[in-house]
């Protein structure tokens, strides 16, 4: 079956660095992707990892491993905006790249 | 300015009425889906489109209809609701040339009772 894991709530201090992980067992793997979801409203989209290695994007940066199945996302410089849950999400084979399959989602508070 | 427009953004309906919920966007994208999204379940898809008259199931697509006529429409259909559609739904497009990022409608919220 297909499976993406990762942690239903984290908390962090305002000025901080956080590290959400996630963790994903699919039949086959066309890319992982991460989104922001703020509270009633759409999925943004933040980052994407198709090979092994770091992706840096301003105060955001996403890590994967394929051989692990295992990926988080580094938020630093807290801010209070970014309470918010962070949705994992896989594409699971190079057929139907158009295919997600997401995470539960991590709901991040920001205390200040 | 880019987007993807869902309307309605809230319905209150009754077990076996049929209504469609339409999506609509203006970037050109071939692949659109449909996702509901459920406490503690995270986003679920329910269909998908690659382009005009080619669409498929995704993980949840029972009670479910879709069509793609036009490339910028993808309406969702409910044809005979029942409660357990009760449910926060979005749609979301994406380019081929840069499909990794899905761009999302505001979101429905249905109520079905």
């Amino acid at each position: 079956g297909q499976n993406i894991d990762q942690p239903t709530e984290m908390t962090a201090t305002e000025g901080a660095i956080v590290q959400i992980n996630c963790t994903y067992q699919t039949s086959g793997f066309n890319g992982l992707f991460w989104y922001q979801q703020h509270a009633g409203e759409a999925p943004t989209f933040l980052s994407y990892n198709v090979l092994d290695g770091l992706e840096e994007k301003g105060r955001f940066s996403s890590f994967l491993s394929r051989s692990k199945g295992y990926s988080y996302l580094l938020l630093k410089e807290l801010q209070m905006k970014d309470s918010a849950s962070y949705l994992c999400a896989v594409s699971p084979s190079m057929d139907s790249s158009y295919k997600l399959i997401f995470g539960s989602g991590t709901r991040l508070l920001v205390r200040p | 300015e880019a987007q993807v427009t869902q309307n309605p953004r809230y319905l209150i309906t009754v077990t076996g009425k049929k209504l469609t919920v339409t999506c609509s966007q203006n970037m050109n994208h071939e692949y659109m889906s449909w996702y509901r999204q459920d406490p503690g379940l995270g986003l679920r898809q329910i269909y998908y489109s690659m382009n005009v008259e080619v669409t498929d199931k995704g993980d949840v697509p029972e009670g479910y209809k879709v069509s793609r006529k036009e490339k910028r429409n993808f309406p969702l259909i409910l044809e005979s609701p029942s409660p357990n559609q009760t449910s926060l739904y979005f749609c979301a497009s994406s380019s081929s040339g840069t499909y990794l990022e899905a761009f999302f409608g505001q979101g429905t919220r249905l109520t079905v009772v």
